[in-house]
């Protein structure tokens, strides 16, 4: 079945120590974001890409970069994690402009920063 | 700007009632309408949209939604509850930028008793 695959589905690091996300999808969707959310709130956006164009939210921090090597395949890296990015990190990806598609979830990242 | 409410932060309900989660909008132009719901440690499933045409949207698992322009309101219904029912949902308008954005609510759970 076609999918949004998101590694690992939980992630410990330490306070300060870089870590990597991991997204991945067989939709062949060409718009791909990344959202925070925490405790039962509402996804916050963080940034997208249009094909390999990187938007950038104006409120996400300089901490919290992503790469986008291909379609298949996108990542969300924490430079230095802080207590405060303890969260659920979701995956989505969305077939073209327009904003008529519903986006497609993957089923989340916890991180837990200790 | 566009934005969304959900007056409720929970609804409750017996299990083979009725129910309905009730979403508002404001949007400058056509609005794109989404429901998703989240069940815990998961990502957003899509439930169904409404882009235009019938004001009474199908969607999955039994849920429908009415789009009501005169009360902006697009509100989730299901004519039987099932236990399984019970979980987050958000409801969301596409952003007006055009990039396929989502506004998020503040999301509804929403809690069916046997």
């Amino acid at each position: 079945d076609a999918m949004v695959i998101q590694n690992p589905r939980y992630q410990v690091t330490q306070f300060g120590k870089p870590v990597t996300l991991s997204c991945s999808q067989t939709l062949n969707h060409n718009v791909m974001y990344w959202y925070q959310q925490k405790s039962s709130q509402a996804p916050k956006l963080l940034f997208h890409y249009y094909d390999k164009d990187f938007n950038n939210e104006a409120d996400t921090p300089d901490n919290f970069q992503s790469r986008r090597p291909n379609t298949s395949f996108c990542f969300l890296d924490i430079r230095s994690p802080g207590l405060g990015d303890a969260a659920m990190y979701l995956c989505a990806t969305r077939l073209g402009l327009g904003g008529y598609n519903e986006q497609f979830f993957g089923p989340g990242t916890r991180l837990t920063v200790l | 700007a566009q934005s969304v409410a959900q007056p409720e932060d929970q609804v409750n309900v017996a299990e083979g009632n009725p129910l309905t989660v009730k979403c508002t909008y404001s949007v400058s132009g056509n609005p794109y309408l989404f429901w998703y719901v989240q069940y815990p440690n998961r990502g957003l499933q899509f439930l169904l949209k409404y882009i235009t045409g019938d004001n009474l949207v199908k969607g999955s698992y039994g849920f429908e939604a009415e789009f009501n322009k005169s009360q902006t309101s697009f509100h989730l219904k299901k004519p039987s509850a099932l236990v399984s029912d019970s979980a987050l949902y958000f409801c969301a308008v596409r952003d007006g930028d055009n990039t396929g954005k989502l506004i998020f609510g503040q999301g509804t759970t929403l809690q069916v008793k046997p």
